[in-house]
Formats: C-alpha cells, structure tokens, sequence
C-alpha cells in the first residue's frame, strides 16, 4: 500500500512562472518530509525538506509547505525555470531508516 | 570526491544467473541503502545498513542479500536472478543511522534487465 501519493504524473509550466508539486500522505507517524529531484540516468538528489513541527521551509526559489491535518504537502518553485524540468519525488519518514517515496511527478518548464 | 558510485551502470541476465551490484561511497558516511525502482512506483527500500557490521531488512529484501564490506562499501547480491527483478538500482548512503535531518545521497543507478 502507497504511504506516499504524487497523484500527478506530470506538470508542465511556463517559464518563469510558478510550478506547484503536490503530495499526500497516509502514514500519521511520519515526522520529516523530503523532496528530492531525479534528471534522467542519474540518482534523486536532495532538494528540500520539512519537519513536521514546521508548516513551512524556503530555500531561494523553493519552498515546501506542510499541512499535516489534511496529510498534505507541497513544493513551490518561483520563478519555473527550464533547467528544473526533471521528476520529483516526495519522500517522507518517522525518524527510522525506512524512506518511503511516492511515485514522481515529471515536470516539464516549457521556455 | 566521486559522492556515491555503483558497478555496474547496465547489466543483462538470464533468468537462474547471479551477480552482485557494487557501491562505495566516499563521505565518511554511516549508513549505506539499496533500493529498487520500477515503472509507476516510487523507491522502494530493499536492505539498509544502519553502520558498518549490521545489515537489515527493508520493504521488498526478498530475492536478495547483502554485504557491508567495510564502512565504504555495501554490496547487493542476487542468487538467482528473476524477470521480477528487473529493474533500476540505487544505492543511498547518509551521515548518520535514523536522525531524519540528514538526508539520503544517491548513486546514479544500476539498470537490470533479466530475461
């Protein structure tokens, strides 16, 4: 069963626009949130994260925000610029080593 | 400072055959991960090592074994390849055991094809 859910295969933006990355959750205990990014044959790399004390994290263009009522989060990209087209992943855990990921969003920042 | 490197990048097997994927990491780092991706899914974790001598299970370890040679390298082990096992490999390694706020770094990936 998928504890973490990216319900949106793909996402296309213009640049310089916004691009919002959603994700769900199902797991209560989960306690820290990740987004990692994924170009093509190359591993994810780490891109931004949240506590889940926090509602919300920035890192320059990035910004991640946690609504953990409503098990939800997201990551905001201001301005979209092409070079951020890759997959995203969202990833979360409870603090153990089991990192769970949902299945990606492709997104694709059109020039 | 290579970061994470994996051996092979692509590898064909026949069904029955085995081979083990390598990974080194050159950070220093504690803990060492495999994991398996397929289409439509995420990551999936397959074998952890929290520190070097311990080894343990993680979502789907079945069909698999691992070594932690050292504290730079974690090997996975396929004994007898299925096509269910075919799929694309990351390894994963991090500062320190639990402690969420450090994050995974990744290997660029195995892919495996098994016929």
């Amino acid at each position: 069963d998928q504890q973490v859910k990216q319900n949106s295969p793909s996402l296309s933006v213009q640049e310089g626009r916004i691009s919002i990355l959603n994700c769900d959750y199902t797991n209560s205990m989960f306690d820290y949130f990740l987004w990692y990014k994924k170009y093509p044959a190359e591993g994810p790399t780490f891109l931004i994260s949240i506590s889940s004390i926090k509602d919300k994290n920035e890192d320059g263009r990035f910004t991640v925000f946690l609504n953990k009522s409503a098990k939800h989060l997201s990551l905001h990209i201001v301005p979209s610029q092409p070079g951020d087209s890759a997959v995203y992943f969202c990833a979360a855990n409870t603090g153990a080593n089991n990192l769970f990921f949902g299945t990606g969003t492709r997104l694709t920042v059109i020039p | 400072n290579a970061g994470v490197t994996q051996t092979p990048k692509f590898q064909v097997l026949k069904t029955g055959q085995s081979m083990t994927l390598q990974c080194a990491q050159d950070m220093n780092h504690n803990s060492m991960y495999w994991y398996r991706q397929d289409p439509g899914m995420g990551l999936r974790l397959i074998y952890y090592s929290a520190s070097e001598g311990t080894t343990d299970k993680g979502e789907v370890p079945n069909g698999y074994n691992v070594s932690r040679l050292n504290k730079r390298e974690f090997s996975l082990r396929l004994e007898s390849a299925a096509p269910s096992q075919t799929s694309v490999y990351f390894c994963a390694s991090k500062l320190l055991s639990g402690g969420a706020h450090n994050e995974q770094f990744f290997g660029p990936g195995t892919r495996l094809t098994v016929l």
